[in-house]
């Protein structure tokens, strides 16, 4: 039994570059989601996918963010023109609706430092 | 407006000891969902335990317990018999509707945690 996976773990990039993360989900699981911490602070909601359509994007989540979850399956967050502000921990959790709880169980974070 | 306050930044406790963590919610839905999640210095969350604003019964979840008072809206982790493994973040989160919902609960709020040093 695996859990929701992350790479890559770490990723240190220059300001204006682009990078692209990865998240697998728990098998089963029908919602994916992505979250954005830094440092000192709780993890702050970006986006939700059901199965493949994404429902909402905050408003943290600028232009130069888009995330994917081709065929319901693993999901891509992407970061155009990177800026130093973006540096942060990105983590992904998933969850099975229509269970009682629909616990979200996190992955274990991409930390993206930008130059 | 906070809807998770946590409010101790730290707090130290011996091992073998029992301790609590405070949380406070701001909501005006009649259903939503309160868990504590652990975060040690690896940087994963790690599920503890889940009080649905519905349940009556306080949860447990072997040595984790939650103190759920409803009126009061606060939901304060017990950690009984501490060991030096529970050091770490230990975050209180709400999950409420989001913008898209149609009446389903999904987005989670986390507080701003509290930092747990067990002292053998």
């Amino acid at each position: 039994d695996t859990g929701v996976s992350q790479n890559p773990r770490h990723k240190i990039t220059k300001r204006g570059q682009n990078v692209t993360f990865r998240c697998d989900p728990i098998s089963e699981h029908n919602r994916l989601y992505w979250y954005r911490q830094t440092l000192g602070q709780g993890p702050e909601f970006l986006t939700y996918f059901q199965n493949e359509a994404q429902l909402e994007k905050s408003r943290l989540l600028s232009d130069r963010f888009s995330a994917e979850r081709p065929k319901g399956s693993f999901s891509t967050l992407e970061i155009q023109r990177t800026e130093q502000g973006d540096s942060a921990m990105y983590l992904c959790a998933s969850s099975l609706r229509d269970t009682h709880r629909d616990t979200q169980y996190f992955g274990p974070g991409t930390r993206l430092t930008v130059l | 407006a906070q809807k998770i306050t946590q409010t101790q930044p730290g707090m130290f406790v011996q091992e073998k000891e029992a301790v609590t963590l405070d949380c406070t919610y701001d909501t005006s839905d009649q259903s939503y969902g309160l868990f504590w999640y652990k975060q040690p210095s690896s940087g994963e969350m790690i599920f503890l335990i889940y009080q649905g604003s519905y349940d009556e019964q306080n949860a447990t979840e072997g040595r984790y317990s939650l103190n759920f008072q409803k009126a009061r809206k606060s939901a304060n982790l017990v950690i009984s018999a501490s060991q030096l493994g529970d050091s770490a973040m230990y975050f209180c989160a709400m999950r409420e509707p989001g913008v898209n919902s149609g009446g389903s609960n999904y987005k989670l709020t986390f507080g701003k945690g509290t930092l747990l040093t067990v002292n053998p």
